[in-house]
């Protein structure tokens, strides 16, 4: 019964490569959103959906892009990645200002 | 823009010592103010909230009052534990529209020591 869900929780990959992160809340929120943590902890927004609907895209390389099914899921796909992907991807959910945090997936690219 | 500036880290502690995490914000507007607390290995939890002056937030002993005149919002807690060491983050949710767009500080690393 986890309110935001990422899987995978690692995911190494080689330099190159296309993957996936799949993100779900089960907290009925409108809002979804990607965050990358880099090594220095610094978090950044990425993207934000609202009922499906892309609204903010912050700078990032369109390698990167999210796609939302529905408002309970927003999955997150990067097309040939580089050594500079390799951080913690974290997916949020909100009602209004309050975000909601999933566990994070950590990306490793070699 | 906006922008949340909070003390650097790392921050070492004994137990039951006090601590303060400074953390002052710049945002048009009303922001709400938040801190995060990341422990290792996990995702970010929401530990308190403040949406206007002078409101207090608190949880689990922590506590933080939104100050408008110095745009501040310094968590405090009286007495440390060793299961509170973790990473904490400042931040503000600021409206644009229909939607909210949160701004993190750089996080601050806390150990605390038996």
């Amino acid at each position: 019964d986890t309110a935001v869900s990422q899987t995978p929780k690692y995911l190494v990959t080689q330099m190159g490569n296309d993957k996936s992160i799949k993100c779900e809340q089960n907290l009925g929120h409108d809002t979804m959103y990607w965050y990358k943590q880099d090594s220095k902890k610094f978090l950044k927004i990425m993207f934000s959906y609202n009922n499906k609907e892309l609204i903010i895209n912050e700078t990032v390389p369109n390698r990167f892009s999210p796609k939302s099914p529905d408002k309970a899921h927003l999955n997150l796909h990067i097309n040939s990645l580089e050594l500079g992907d390799s951080a913690v991807y974290f997916c949020a959910s909100s009602l209004k200002d309050t975000q909601y945090f999933g566990p994070g997936t950590r990306l490793t690219v070699l | 823009g906006d922008s949340v500036t909070q003390m650097e880290g790392p921050v070492t502690l004994s137990e039951e010592a006090f601590l303060t995490i400074n953390c002052t914000y710049t945002a048009t507007g009303y922001p709400s103010l938040f801190w995060y607390v990341q422990y290792p290995g996990e995702g970010l939890q929401l530990l308190l909230k403040a949406t206007k002056a002078d409101d207090k937030g608190s949880n689990k002993g922590f506590e933080a009052t939104y100050r408008k005149e110095t745009t501040s919002f310094h968590l405090e807690k009286g007495s440390v534990q060793v299961s509170d060491s973790a990473v904490y983050f400042c931040a503000l949710s600021a409206r644009g529209g229909s939607n909210y767009k949160l701004t993190f500080g750089k996080g601050t690393l806390l150990t605390v020591n038996p």
